[in-house]
């Protein structure tokens, strides 16, 4: 089974921190992406990556970045935590082909205080 | 742009009844549709997708979704519900990007619960 590792599941950060939410796949996809979830909204695309050293924003991409050095890894970086980015956070993953599904990872939890 | 409606935030079904979940998209070509489900405190799972071909799509746990072109809607449906269906269920469009596999845009989820 696909396994998408994300390296916590509940963070609690203060206001101005730099956040670092970690991601790692074992099934060599091509494709990643991380998704803001919040009750009533669904989850919003913030960022995703179709190959290593590549990225395309989302549609909330703003207070955030992310960084694919290594195919298998994909991280997303809060450079100046903001209590509106209180959030679950999930990783996902794909092949790079069309109509492939995504491979969800269990999602970290973060409290900005 | 693309984007997914769920009309309903909540629904409350008894066990044994049956269950829809309307889903209503906004694309401008043909989509790929998807409906994923999360239970409580787990991951989300794919239950079921549609590409192209037959318009009644079968998927996992007993789950079956319609494609009807002319309403922009994937309605999910199961005949019989069991109190292990109670979850959030998200409708997604997914929609093609630089070749390089495709991109999802979900709805906003509807929450099931399942009196007994």
């Amino acid at each position: 089974d696909v396994k998408v590792t994300q390296s916590s599941r509940y963070l609690v950060k203060r206001t101005g921190e730099k956040v670092f939410l970690e991601c790692v796949q074992d099934m060599d996809h091509e494709n990643m992406f991380w998704y803001r979830q919040d009750p009533g909204l669904g989850l919003r695309l913030i960022y995703f990556s179709y190959d290593v050293k590549m990225k395309e924003k989302g549609d909330i991409p703003e207070g955030y970045s992310v960084s694919r050095e290594k195919k298998e890894r994909f991280s997303l970086i809060l450079e100046s935590a903001s209590t509106n980015q209180t959030s679950m956070y999930l990783c996902a993953s794909s092949l790079k082909r069309s109509g492939e599904k995504l491979f969800f990872g269990s999602g970290t939890q973060l409290s900005v205080l | 742009a693309q984007s997914v409606t769920q009309p309903d935030i909540h629904i409350t079904v008894s066990e044994g009844a049956s269950l829809e979940l309307r889903c209503n998209y906004s694309y401008g070509a043909t989509p790929y549709l998807f409906w994923y489900v999360q239970s409580p405190g787990q991951g989300l799972q794919l239950l079921l997708k549609y590409f192209s071909g037959d318009t009644l799509v079968q998927g996992i746990k007993g789950f079956e979704a319609e494609f009807k072109r002319s309403q922009s809607s994937f309605n999910l449906r199961k005949p019989s519900v069991h109190w292990s269906d109670a979850a959030e269920y998200f409708c997604a469009v997914g929609v093609m990007i630089k070749a390089a596999g495709n991109k999802l845009t979900f709805g906003g989820g509807t929450r099931v619960l399942v009196k007994p």
